[in-house]
Parts: structure tokens; C-alpha cells; sequence
């Protein structure tokens, strides 16, 4: 069973600059969710993505976007980058249940918006 | 508005004694709560969710919702269990996860 995986591991970029986030989904999983987790704090949900349609979104702004392919990956996209989105970005994978899904986070992609 | 609360960031314990980590939550509908768990270098891991009333590496947790908590304990501490502990909120069927902040957990020998 392969686990989830992100890529890249760091990635360092300048305020106004644009980001794309990957994530490959644990074996047979076909849901998948995205988390930002800043320093010192909890991870917050930014959106979900089930057979490629966005399925819930948390409490962030339209440049976050979002994308998730037949093969179940997904990428995250992060327009006009700002200070305050240097952060650890989560990508976490489930497959849907009749019970409520459990998520499986990768090793996450470290930000840093200069 | 859903949220959940660990008012300890830091918990320093021996090894061998108890250790609780506390958890509230506020949720309108029927919860759903996990326990996540991230040693040092590793990614954030699954430790037991309330449905399964499992127990794993020792801890149990039980929902009390009279009190609106999820308390994380063990009776005796290990030094393998020094890492960052999260609560979590399901706000959906789906598992989207309202997390805390986060309590980190020391033992020492």
C-alpha cells in the first residue's frame, strides 16, 4: 500500500508570485482534502476534492484553488502569494465510506513567502 | 460555531506517570472526534478515533458529551510517547477535520 506523498518538500517564493502544491493519493483512496498549518498552530481546512469535483471549501480566499485528476492526484494553487501563506500545506487522502472518513495526511510541502 | 480547544500547549510528564491531554469542542450536531499524533520527523498519523472505543499505544479516549470533551490518557507515560498531539472535529460525513492548536508531550526518564 503506498502512502500519500507531496511534492515538493520546500519551496520558497516572493509575495505576488503564484505556487502549485502536488499530492499522489494513498492507494485507492478517491477523495482528497488540503490543510494549511501555520506555525505553532493546528492544520485548517482549505477544500476537498472528490472524482474531481470541489466537495466543501474552508474559510479561504478564491486564489486558493484547486485540482484533482482521474488518477485521484491533485495539485493546490496559490495565486498573488502573500506573507501570511508561508505555512506547512497538508494534503490528507480517504476513501468514502458509510462511516465518516478517515484522512491520511503526506509529509506536507513547507512554504516560505519572502 | 464548531470549534475545539487543548489549553495546554506544553505538557512535560515522567515516564511512568499519567498523562491526560485535554480536549473541548463545540459542535452543534452529533461529533465526531479523532485524536491525530505526530512524532518527531514523521507525518501527522490517525492515534484512535471515538467510534472505535479502541485502545492504541495505551490511550483511550472518551467522549463526554455532557461536557463537551474529548480527554486523551494514558495511565503510564513512555518516552516514545514525547510528540505534538492534535484534537480533531469531523464537521461533516466526508471527514473534513476542524483541528486545535496542538499539545506538545514530554516525557522524561
Amino acid at each position: 500500500e503506498t502512502g500519500v506523498t507531496q511534492s515538493p518538500t520546500h519551496l520558497i517564493k516572493t509575495r505576488g508570485q503564484q505556487v502549485t502544491l502536488r499530492c499522489s493519493s494513498q492507494s485507492g483512496h478517491n477523495t482528497v482534502s488540503w490543510y494549511q498549518q501555520a506555525l505553532g498552530q493546528g492544520p485548517q481546512f482549505i477544500f476537498q476534492y472528490y472524482r474531481e469535483e470541489e466537495n466543501g471549501r474552508g474559510n479561504f480566499p478564491p486564489r486558493f484553488s484547486g485540482l484533482q485528476f482521474p488518477n485521484y492526484s491533485s495539485e493546490l494553487n496559490v495565486n498573488a502569494l502573500e506573507l501570511d501563506d508561508s505555512a506547512l500545506y497538508l494534503c490528507a487522502s480517504s476513501f468514502r465510506t458509510q462511516q465518516t472518513d478517515t484522512q491520511y495526511f503526506g509529509p506536507g510541502t513547507r512554504l516560505t513567502v519572502l | 460555531a464548531q470549534r475545539v480547544t487543548q489549553p495546554e500547549k506544553l505538557l512535560s510528564v515522567f515516564k511512568g506517570a499519567p498523562v491526560e491531554l485535554k480536549c473541548n469542542y463545540s459542535y452543534s450536531g452529533s461529533p465526531e472526534l479523532f485524536w491525530y499524533v505526530q512524532y518527531s520527523r514523521q507525518r501527522l498519523q490517525l492515534l484512535l478515533r471515538h467510534i472505535s472505543r479502541e485502545s492504541i499505544k495505551g490511550f483511550t479516549a472518551d467522549l463526554n458529551k455532557g461536557e463537551t470533551s474529548f480527554h486523551l490518557k494514558k495511565p503510564f507515560a513512555q518516552e516514545e510517547d514525547s510528540a505534538m498531539y492534535y484534537c480533531a472535529l469531523a464537521t461533516d460525513s466526508w471527514g473534513k477535520l476542524q483541528f486545535g492548536a496542538g499539545t506538545q508531550v514530554v516525557v522524561t526518564p
